[in-house]
């Protein structure tokens, strides 16, 4: 059974850019949640996508978007890049209506980004 | 709204000790909590999955309890290991919202098991 991947690992952009961060969700998945994990913070909800379709939202500005794909691997968009959304990005996968204990949720590695 | 407080924010302790890392949250309406499991700079490990109607689970020397018309979980680490070392995170799942309102976490608890 292949776990939660995330890519890149690693990604340092400057105020203002776009950044694109992706996940690929466990086997037997079919919503994945994305969290903001600042430093010494826990994880702060972004939104989850379930069936290709945003169906819950944290406190985060438009600028943060998303997708999820038919194969319910999923991208989180950041626009207009600001020196606070320097973060540890969390990709959670879950299997709401199918695989797994209801609830639990799957985490990846993370992608680490910085903003200068 | 949902908050999570987990109580101490750090611990240090000599190896072999047994331990309680404390978890509280002000709705105790929840599907369930879920303890995890971070080393520095790296994802999630799900330690406990504790569904809204049960009221422990145990893996191996782990074991963490819930109460929640009280709004308290507690986990359990017996005889502490180096290799325990780790930040542990508490979160519920919120039954408000039809279950899409994502996990919402406390800050952790940063422990540090002493050789």
């Amino acid at each position: 059974e292949t776990g939660v991947t995330q890519s890149p690992t690693h990604l340092i952009k400057t105020r203002g850019q776009q950044v694109t961060l992706r996940c690929s969700s466990q086997s037997g998945h079919n919503t994945v949640s994305w969290y903001q994990q600042a430093l010494g913070q826990g994880p702060q909800f972004i939104f989850q996508y379930y069936r290709e379709e945003e169906n819950g939202r944290g406190n985060f500005p438009p600028r943060f978007s998303g997708l999820q794909f038919p194969n319910y691997s999923s991208e989180l968009n950041v626009n207009a890049l600001e020196l606070d959304d320097s973060a540890l990005y969390l990709c959670a996968s879950s299997g709401r209506y199918g695989a797994g204990p209801l609830g639990s949720q799957y985490f990846g590695p993370g992608t680490r980004l910085l903003v200068l | 709204k949902q908050e999570v407080t987990q109580i101490p924010a750090a611990l240090s302790v000599p190896e072999g000790e047994n331990l309680v890392l404390n978890c509280s949250f002000t709705d105790s309406a929840i599907y369930n909590l879920q303890w995890f499991r971070q080393d520095p700079g790296k994802g999630l490990t799900s330690l406990l999955l504790i569904q809204s109607s049960q009221r422990e689970q145990t893996s191996g020397r782990l074991n963490a309890s819930l109460d929640k018309s009280s709004g308290r979980s507690t986990l359990y680490i017996a005889a502490s290991q180096p290799g325990d070392s780790a930040t542990y995170l508490c979160a519920v799942w919120a039954a408000s919202g039809g279950g899409a309102d994502g996990l919402t976490f406390g800050k952790g608890t940063h422990l540090i098991i002493q050789p």
